[in-house]
Order: C-alpha cells, then sequence, then structure tokens
C-alpha cells in the first residue's frame, strides 16, 4: 500500500503566479488534511476534505487559497497571485475516517522568487 | 484555542546519552496527544502517541506519559543514537480521537553526536 503521495516535491513561482499543490491520500482514505510548515517553525493546520467536501477551513487564509478533493483524483491546494510570504512547506495528511491518526506524505517545498 | 509549547533546540547530545524534550499543551477538552518526528527532507512520522490520561506511549525506546495533572507529555529516551538525529513535534488533537485537526508545537531539533 503506497504512502501519501505529494507532487511536486518542490515548486518554484514568481510573485504573482499560481501554485497548485497535489495530494494523493494512501489507499482506501477519504480525509484529506493540508498544514503549512513556515521555515523554522511547526505545523499548523489549514484545511480538513473528505471527498468532495470541505469540513473546516478555520486554518486557511480567506484570499487566494483555495482547497478541493473531487470526487475522484487528488486533493488539490490552490494558491492564486502567490507571495514571498507563501514560501513554506505543505504537508498533507490523510486518514480513513476521523477517529483514526493521520498518515502524511513528504511535503511540497515552495519557494516564490 | 488549543496550543502546544516545547522546549526550543537544538538539543545537541552525544551517543547512548538520555533524552528529554519537554512539552506541555493548554486544551479546552480532553485531546489525545501525539509526538512525531520528522527527517531531514522528509515528512513527519507517527512516533507515540496517547490518548488518556496516565497512558504512557512508547515506540523505538521512545516514551511519554500524558500527565493530566501538568498538562505534559514531555518525551524520553533512554539512550539515543545519531540515527535519532531529527527534528520532534509534540502535538495534540482534541475529542480524544486522532482524526481531528493537530495543532503542533514549534518543534525541537535534535542532533546526536557519535
Amino acid at each position: 500500500n503506497a504512502g501519501v503521495m505529494q507532487n511536486p516535491r518542490h515548486l518554484v513561482r514568481r510573485r504573482g503566479q499560481e501554485a497548485r499543490l497535489r495530494c494523493s491520500p494512501m489507499k482506501g482514505h477519504s480525509h484529506v488534511y493540508w498544514y503549512r510548515q513556515l521555515p523554522e517553525e511547526g505545523l499548523k493546520f489549514m484545511v480538513y476534505l473528505q471527498k468532495e467536501n470541505i469540513i473546516d477551513e478555520s486554518g486557511m487564509p480567506k484570499e487566494r487559497f483555495s482547497a478541493e478533493f473531487p470526487k475522484e483524483g487528488p486533493s488539490i491546494l490552490r494558491i492564486q497571485q502567490v507571495v514571498r510570504g507563501d514560501s513554506a512547506a505543505y504537508f498533507c495528511a490523510s486518514s480513513p475516517n476521523p477517529f483514526y491518526e493521520q498518515y502524511f506524505g513528504p511535503g511540497t517545498r515552495l519557494t516564490v522568487t | 484555542g488549543d496550543s502546544v509549547t516545547q522546549m526550543e533546540g537544538p538539543v545537541t547530545l552525544s551517543e547512548e546519552a538520555f533524552l528529554t524534550i519537554n512539552c506541555t499543551y493548554t486544551a479546552t477538552g480532553y485531546p489525545s496527544l501525539f509526538w512525531y518526528v520528522q527527517y531531514p527532507g522528509e515528512g513527519l512520522q507517527l512516533l507515540l502517541k496517547a490518548t488518556k490520561a496516565d497512558d504512557k506511549g512508547s515506540n523505538k525506546g521512545f516514551e511519554a506519559t500524558y500527565r493530566k495533572e501538568t498538562t505534559s507529555f514531555h518525551l524520553e529516551k533512554g539512550s539515543v543514537q545519531v540515527s535519532d538525529s531529527a527534528v520532534y513535534f509534540c502535538a495534540l488533537s482534541e475529542d480524544n480521537n486522532a482524526g481531528n485537526m493537530l495543532t503542533f508545537g514549534g518543534g525541537t531539533r535534535l542532533m546526536v553526536k557519535p
């Protein structure tokens, strides 16, 4: 059973461009969480999704950020008009249900130049 | 809101030394508590967990006890190895389950020298 997969592993964008980060959960997992890790800091919760539904987006900035988890395909975290402050590692985690531990992917390291 | 505070690093130890990384938390309910480890360039791996007061989580020689009276979950290992060098994160999840969002501490970098 493959683990949580994220791609790309590294992404470089210029200010003002869009960034799309993908997360494929483990097989059988329908719950996905996104976290952001700023340099030298801990992880901060952004959004929690189930298939086709956003359950909790309380940690996601209101502007420029959006997330989806369609019926088919990976979960996508989209950042429009990136700024230097968006540079961070973005981690995805999945679980088979909300009462089970989360399994983390290797992360996508976004650099905004 | 919930929060987790852990000792700042880096913590530098010689091989076979005793390790303690302090972690305290603030929560409104009865959280589950976790320690995650992050090796360079990788994602987080669950190291151990405890779901109720006085539970002891243990794995790979590491252990931590859920202390409700002191709201703490300190990580310990009796004899560290070079391969234990990593960043360690303390975290909690409310509602006494493992699935809801995790609140993390700032992380503690451990460096073990041969």
